[in-house]
Parts: C-alpha cells; sequence; structure tokens
C-alpha cells in the first residue's frame, strides 16, 4: 500500500462549480500536510498547508482528519485557470529527517 | 531571477551513457533535494542534503551520485543510464533550520531526461 494516496481523477468541473477530494495516509505518526498544485509539464507549487482545525485560503479549504488518516481539499466557484493536478503531500518524523511523500495527484479539469 | 534553476531542461542521450544534471538556488535555503517523477507522475524523493550534508538517501541504484559543493547547488550524476531512467527530474530546496518538515519547498522546472 502506498503511504499517501488519491484518487487520480479527471475530475471534470463545470465553471464555478465546486469540487472536493481527499488525500489518505498511511502512517498514523504523520506530521505536516500540505496540498501542492501542479500545472502540466511545470513544477509542483505550493498551494496551501493543511492545519488541524482546517483552513480557508480565498476559494481553496483544506481540512485534516486525523482519526481516519485523511486530507481534503475543496475548491469554490471554480475557474478555469484551477485546471491543474493537486498533489498531497505528508511528512513524517522517522528521524532526525522528516520526509515529504508525494501521492500521484488529482487532475482537475475544470470546463466552460 | 529564476529561484530554482536546473540544467539541462532537455535531456536526451543514449543508454550506456553518462550525464549530469544541474541544480542552482538563490534563495538562501539550507537544504535541496532531488525527486524522479516517473510516468505516473508520482514524485518520488531520491536526496536530500543539508547545509552540504547528504541527510536522506533513498533506495537508489548506486550509479546516481549526488554532489553538494555548496549550500547553493546540488548536482546530480548518472552513471550508465538505462531506459528506466528516463523520467523528469525536479531539484527542489527550502529552509529546513529547526521547522522540521514543515516549511515549504521550492521546485526548479524539472530535467526531462530520455533515455533511447
Amino acid at each position: 500500500r502506498k503511504e499517501v494516496e488519491q484518487d487520480p481523477g479527471p475530475f471534470n468541473v463545470p465553471e464555478g462549480a465546486t469540487v472536493a477530494f481527499n488525500c489518505t495516509y498511511s502512517n498514523s505518526a504523520s506530521q505536516s500536510f500540505f496540498w501542492y498544485r501542479q500545472d502540466c509539464r511545470k513544477e509542483p507549487k505550493l498551494l496551501m498547508s493543511v492545519y488541524s482545525s482546517g483552513n480557508e485560503d480565498g476559494r481553496f479549504t483544506a481540512q485534516l482528519n486525523r482519526a481516519s488518516q485523511y486530507i481534503s481539499l475543496l475548491i469554490r466557484d471554480s475557474k478555469l485557470s484551477d485546471s491543474a493536478t493537486y498533489l498531497c503531500v505528508v511528512t513524517q518524523r522517522t528521524d532526525s529527517w522528516g520526509k515529504f511523500q508525494f501521492g500521484a495527484g488529482t487532475q482537475v479539469v475544470v470546463t466552460p | 531571477d529564476t529561484a530554482v534553476s536546473q540544467t539541462p531542461k532537455y535531456l536526451v542521450t543514449q543508454m550506456g551513457n553518462d550525464k549530469s544534471i544541474k541544480c542552482e538556488q538563490n534563495l538562501g535555503h539550507d537544504t535541496m533535494y532531488w525527486y524522479k517523477q516517473d510516468s505516473k507522475k508520482f514524485l518520488k524523493i531520491m536526496f536530500s542534503y543539508n547545509n552540504k550534508e547528504l541527510i536522506i538517501n533513498e533506495t537508489v541504484p548506486n550509479r546516481f551520485s549526488p554532489k553538494s559543493p555548496d549550500k547553493a547547488h546540488l548536482n546530480l550524476h548518472i552513471n550508465s543510464l538505462e531506459l528506466g531512467d528516463s523520467a523528469v527530474y525536479f531539484c527542489a530546496s527550502s529552509h529546513r533550520g529547526t521547522s522540521g518538515g514543515r516549511e515549504t519547498q521550492y521546485f526548479g522546472p524539472g530535467t526531462r531526461l530520455l533515455v533511447l
């Protein structure tokens, strides 16, 4: 079983609609959580960190459920420019240096 | 003003050749990384250096050898290239300090390696 798993999608979303997707992680000792965004043939870029109490950044809302070991990302009022692959990232502190574990990504396609 | 730069952007080479990829960051970060992203888009860490010291060395063939001449540079040398090495290689950097895994990673644009 992969340490970080995501539904690859694609999630086809009409412009203006809401889309949400999850990411599950296997290590209960996981420490920090992030969502990165990767456009086609580009590098990943940080979208937002995920805090225990949940957090919002404009149209984006991230949640963490430690009991069920998943994080979620919700995008409201989707824009065409939101089309991308969203990577879930989890860090674990198995030694002095936490490693970043990336999921394979969820593809979102926003259509006019 | 590229924060993390990699050269070359594209690399097409024959099996058995030796090649190097260079990475530089001008963010003043103390930690640098090499990742491999395969055709399934899975991004997997290969190596990490903190202040020029190797801190993460995943299960990677020893044909791959990283070198960090200083904190701003992390190069990757690959010997005897194989077909399975074809992938996109991303360099990244972060300021780890005492944040221990909570910091943001900044990625370079990637090097697309194709081994024929």
